[in-house]
């Protein structure tokens, strides 16, 4: 079966300038998950997706940061402008359902540097 | 907001059991316990959950206070390749709520 994929695996960019994160799902995976994992830190939810809507995105800093899922499959989640506090590894994962006896799966994760 | 309370690290000799302990004293009643690790450069890959009953699965086993509020992962013969970072983690209003977790040291 294949896992989450992610593409890039890294992306370095100055400040104030623009970077997007491609997240493709396990077929089938309805709910799909944006975590940002700062160093040193546990992962931060930032988005939460059933299918192509929104179900939490209570802590995405909406001001810079996007995110969607077309057709409720792949994601992309954007930043734009980046900051240098935005550097961390960005997380994408997927789960069969928002339900809590489900386990998500993670893919390898996005490293971002801005400097 | 962690939900859960870990041990920062601890460390086990090869071949030897490991006990993680994690607290969650808000649990609530429909909360699932989860646990994930992390090796380096990998994303979390899933390791255990359960709701009020001790469960065993080929990684590990997860045993289960009677009161909900803390909880115990038990790896029975810790390898090398089991050195990650833990993470206890309550699955609660549809979400997973990470904390700090568990590194983990295996020495040979």
């Amino acid at each position: 079966e294949a896992g989450v994929a992610q593409s890039p695996r890294y992306k370095i960019i100055e400040k104030r300038q623009s970077v997007a994160f491609w997240c493709n799902p396990i077929s089938g995976h309805a709910t799909l998950y944006w975590y940002q994992q700062i160093l040193g830190q546990g992962p931060k939810l930032l988005i939460q997706f059933q299918n192509n809507g929104v179900v939490d995105d209570s802590q995405l800093p909406k001001d810079r940061f996007s995110a969607e899922r077309l057709k409720g499959v792949d994601s992309t989640l954007k930043i734009q402008p980046a900051k240098l506090e935005d550097s961390a590894v960005y997380l994408c994962a997927s789960s069969l359902a928002a339900a809590s006896s489900t386990e998500a799966f993670f893919g390898q994760g996005t490293r971002l540097t801005v400097v | 907001d962690a939900k859960t309370t870990q041990p920062n690290s601890m460390e086990s000799n090869e071949e030897e059991p490991v006990h993680l302990p994690c607290n969650h004293s808000t649990i609530s009643g429909t909360d699932y316990i989860h646990w994930y690790r992390q090796l380096p450069s990998q994303g979390p890959e899933y390791v255990i959950h359960g709701l009020t009953s001790n469960v065993n699965n080929r990684m590990a086993s997860l045993a289960i206070a009677e009161d909900r509020k803390s909880s115990t992962l038990i790896l029975h013969r810790a390898t090398l390749r089991d050195a990650a970072v833990y993470y206890c983690i309550l699955y609660t209003g549809n979400q997973f709520y990470f904390g700090t977790g568990t590194s983990l040291t295996v020495i040979p």
